[in-house]
């Protein structure tokens, strides 16, 4: 069975300072795909950033990065220059590539202090 | 391009009622997954279905819930009898094949 943990239940940093947000999974496959999601107060889930398990390059979106370590089954967020409008809960997510069915971590919490 | 949309946004429902979810998927999406967020924690794969088939639905439980996706109109999540348990929010998303899940504001349930 695949299981995401997401072992910081919350998180705060300063406005403009960079935070890490940890996710590690277990998985028997060898292709799958990984995301961070983020939802705000509204409850809407909205895609931050995936990753396609066969890329060894990190993924990256503006502010937004992973550290994947596939050995480690590891894969980290990093939020640089991190804003108000980031507060939000943090969810990591796996599903592998030859099925739809999508495993989330508990989440993480994050505070922006301004 | 309308995103996934969902309604109600919101159901209050008396215990022993039933309720009724509906999703639209995005234009063009032939797959849709249904979630469950109890409170402080992450969504749980319910239901995976595909137009009039359900492809997967380990995730839901065997009595009360059922879930539907007709040829035509939206995808239907369908709680009977329901219970104070059942509270919680209900997310549906969409994809055009395998690939990205796109998600909807959600449906959250209040059983009184």
């Amino acid at each position: 069975a695949q299981t995401v943990t997401q072992s910081q239940p919350e998180m705060s940093v300063q406005e403009a300072e960079t935070v890490t947000l940890s996710c590690t999974y277990d998985t028997s496959e060898s292709d799958y795909y990984l995301f961070w999601y983020k939802q705000p107060p509204s409850r809407q889930m909205i895609l931050v950033i995936r990753q396609e398990a066969y890329k060894q390059q990190n993924a990256t979106e503006n502010r937004f990065s992973v550290n994947f370590q596939k050995a480690a089954k590891s894969f980290s967020l990093k939020i640089s220059d991190s804003q108000l409008g980031d507060a939000a809960m943090y969810f990591c997510a796996y599903r592998p590539s030859n099925n739809n069915d999508m495993r989330f971590g508990a989440g993480t919490r994050l505070t922006v202090k301004p | 391009n309308a995103g996934v949309m969902q309604n109600p946004r919101h159901l209050v429902r008396r215990r022993g009622q039933e309720a009724r979810l509906r999703c639209s998927p995005m234009k063009g999406h032939s797959h849709v997954y249904w979630y469950r967020q109890l409170p402080e924690e992450g969504l749980k794969f319910m239901v995976y279905l595909q137009k009039e088939n359900i492809i997967d639905e380990s995730g839901m439980p065997k009595e009360r819930f059922s879930a539907e996706f007709p040829k035509e109109g939206p995808s239907i999540l369908r709680i009977q009898q329901v219970v104070r348990g059942d509270s919680a929010a209900y997310f549906c998303a969409s994809s055009p094949w395998t690939g990205e899940q796109y998600f909807g504001p959600g449906t959250r349930l209040t059983v009184t």
